[in-house]
């Protein structure tokens, strides 16, 4: 089966940094993904990354390194409106009609 | 950027009916969807995969049956819970890949469905 863990909750200060870690194990590799969903509503694509080094994107830089099977979201200059759940997925394969493998999320709670 | 449509955004209905949910690709063709479900404080779980012109193919413990998957053009597919339950009471999501942009792209999910069973 797969497998991908990423803690249920964290909680950080507003203005401050968090890191959200992922670890995963798969049958197959092919991009990791992070998503940010606010209760009630769709995820939204935050980054995307296939290569192992550090991808950044404004606020949000997310980390790879296939051989340890890890990733990392980093949210700097933290806003209140950040408090989200991050998931982070994983594609096994390289085709269309591949789904995204989801862990469990992380619940962000950001506190003034 | 590439945009989902899911209709309706919420829905109540009686034990035993059936409930449609559309899930449409606005700007791109999308030969595949995907259609998940989210429980309170869960991850989303992926239930089937929606193939334009052929069946759908179902996740392990999900009732084909149940969830009838219809994917009749390049842009729309539809989730029909059938003999609904409370226990069907979750909320559904659709997303597709827009594979005219290139092979390592992101999918976009569609608003979601939250559905309660009365």
């Amino acid at each position: 089966g797969q497998n991908i863990d990423q803690p249920t909750e964290m909680t950080a200060t507003e203005g401050a940094i968090v890191q959200i870690n992922c670890t995963y194990q798969t049958s197959g590799f092919n991009g990791l993904f992070w998503y940010q969903q606010h209760a009630g509503e769709a995820p939204t694509f935050l980054s995307y990354n296939v290569l192992d080094g550090l991808e950044e994107k404004g606020r949000f830089s997310s980390f790879l390194s296939r051989s340890k099977g890890y990733s990392y979201l980093l949210l700097k200059e933290l806003q209140m409106k950040d408090s989200a759940s991050y998931l982070c997925a994983v594609r096994l394969w390289n085709s269309g009609n591949t789904p995204l493998v989801f862990g469990k999320g992380t619940r962000l709670s950001v506190i003034a | 950027g590439a945009v989902v449509s899911q209709h309706p955004s919420r829905v109540i209905c009686k034990s035993g009916t059936s409930v449609k949910i559309e899930c449409r690709s606005l700007d791109f063709q999308a030969t595949t969807m995907f259609w998940y479900r989210q429980f309170p404080k869960q991850s989303l779980m992926l239930m089937a995969t929606s193939n334009e012109g052929s069946k759908a193919t179902y996740e392990q413990g999900v009732e084909k049956d149940k969830f009838l998957i219809n994917h009749a053009s390049l842009t729309l597919s539809t989730l029909t819970v059938t003999s609904a339950h409370p226990e069907d009471s979750s909320f559904y999501i659709c997303s597709a890949r827009d594979l005219g942009t290139g092979p390592n792209t992101e999918a976009f999910f569609g608003q979601g469905t939250r559905l309660t069973v009365v």
